[in-house]
């Protein structure tokens, strides 16, 4: 079972440059998320997605965007990296809203030099 | 407005000693409640839920919580504490459709 699948799984970036985090979920789950990971700050939410065609902007969204063309997948674009950008990067996913749980990827690396 | 306090960014235990490890959380409505385990460079694993059935709960490798609605807590404890328990700890309330993490507790154990 494949679950929830991020690439890539490093990345380095020079400040300015633009880059998409892939994510990919074969659970045929509604809700998708995207959270950035910096040290003793636990998650924060970037952006989230109901279904297909819908998306809305979570506690961080500066920076980036999103789009969820497909149940599948939900693509992260970074325009114009900052060094604040720097941090790791997860993508998850859960049935529903409510009392299910989320289950997340092996996460993504990012560094802006 | 939903929020998850971990008391303790640190905790060091040794092996074969009980582990606790603290949460306090604030919602307007009843919550679910989640305890994730991080081990280094990994993504998150799912430990156990809450979701207002049974106040309390077991989950995977011996971990346990007690959902406390009069204390707005939710602990995770372990009788007993291996090596390979060390790692980030998060607890998480979900609310309609997301998520709130704590700031994590890192647990360490010592031989």
């Amino acid at each position: 079972n494949a679950g929830v699948t991020q690439t890539p799984k490093f990345r380095i970036l020079k400040i300015g440059q633009s880059m998409t985090l892939q994510c990919a979920q074969d659970m045929n789950h509604n809700y998708m998320y995207w959270y950035r990971q910096d040290p003793g700050m636990g998650l924060k939410l970037i952006y989230y997605s109901v279904g297909a065609g819908i998306t809305d902007k979570g506690e961080v969204p500066n920076g980036y965007n999103v789009s969820r063309s497909t149940t599948e997948d939900f693509p992260l674009r970074l325009e114009l990296a900052a060094p604040s950008q720097t941090s790791v990067y997860f993508c998850a996913s859960s049935y529903m809203g409510g009392t299910t749980e989320a289950f997340f990827g092996q996460g993504t690396r990012l560094t802006v030099v | 407005a939903q929020s998850v306090t971990q008391l303790d960014s640190h905790v060091s235990v040794s092996e074969g000693t009980p582990v606790l490890l603290r949460c306090n959380y604030s919602s307007s409505y009843s919550p679910s409640l989640f305890w994730y385990v991080q081990h280094p460079n990994k993504g998150l694993q799912l430990l156990l839920k809450y979701t207002s059935a049974a106040t309390l709960v077991k989950g995977i490798n011996g971990f346990e919580a007690e959902f406390k609605k009069s204390e707005t807590s939710f602990h995770l404890t372990k009788p007993s504490a291996h090596m390979s328990d060390a790692a980030e700890y998060f607890c998480v309330l979900n609310y309609g459709q997301n998520f709130v993490f704590g700031p994590g507790t890192r647990l360490s154990v010592l031989p």
